[in-house]
């Protein structure tokens, strides 16, 4: 059974500190992993989507790591901004289905 | 587009209730699942759908059902309600990728359940 956790729960930095988030795996044998954003009282937003062929994957000021082999991944965050401030969860997926993390719930400070 | 739609948004049902918890999506995607979300933990598959009438349970399946009479449509029934099904209920869809795996899942803004 694949296990994800996501280690801070919680984070709280002043703005302009990049952020680094990250998520772990027990079981490699993944199709991909999924970056998603929750905002208080809604549904998840994807942000950033990685093959388990790919390394890395880059979207504006997010940058996602994937090292399948070791069970880890990593969510960068450059030059944070108070509409940052929300949670981010790390999905994996095996065939058709994705296994969640808990979360990290990050507050950026003005 | 509207992408993935859930109705009713809030309910709050007695216990032994039942009801339907709607999720429609407009963007064509064979993949649709229903998950649910309790405070402070990660969500958790209840049941997933690979295309119209094919069905199958998730990580925690019991005292729900589902039908996919059609590719736009995935309702999830609850019969029985129960206090342990009080949690915020998401509904996501998503495209066949090459490989086997599926492309991003698009998620529904979540309907929340109260059960007394």
């Amino acid at each position: 059974k694949q296990e994800v956790t996501q280690i801070p729960a919680a984070l709280s930095v002043p703005e302009g500190e990049n952020l680094v988030l990250n998520c772990s795996f027990t079981d490699s044998a993944i199709y991909n992993l999924q970056w998603f954003r929750q905002d208080p009282g809604k549904g998840l937003t994807s942000l950033l989507l990685i093959q388990s062929s790919q390394r890395e994957q880059t979207s504006g000021r997010l940058n996602a790591s994937l090292d399948k082999s070791s069970g880890r991944s990593t969510l960068y965050i450059a030059a944070s901004q108070p509409g940052d401030s929300a949670t981010y969860l790390c999905a994996v997926s095996n065939d058709y289905k994705l296994s969640f993390g808990a979360g990290t719930t990050v507050t950026v400070r003005a | 587009n509207a992408g993935v739609t859930q109705t009713p948004k809030f309910r709050i049902l007695k216990i032994g209730q039942s009801m339907t918890l709607q999720c429609a999506q407009d963007m064509n995607h064979n993949y649709m699942y229903w998950y649910r979300q309790d405070p402070g933990m990660g969500l958790k598959l209840i049941y997933y759908s690979v295309g119209a009438g094919i069905t199958d349970k998730g990580e925690v399946p019991n005292g729900y059902n589902v039908s996919r009479s059609t590719t736009e449509d995935f309702p999830l029934r609850l019969e029985l309600a129960a206090p342990s099904q009080t949690s915020v209920y998401f509904c996501a869809s998503s495209s066949r990728a090459s490989g086997g795996s599926t492309d991003t899942q698009y998620f529904g803004p979540g309907t929340r359940l109260t059960v007394l």
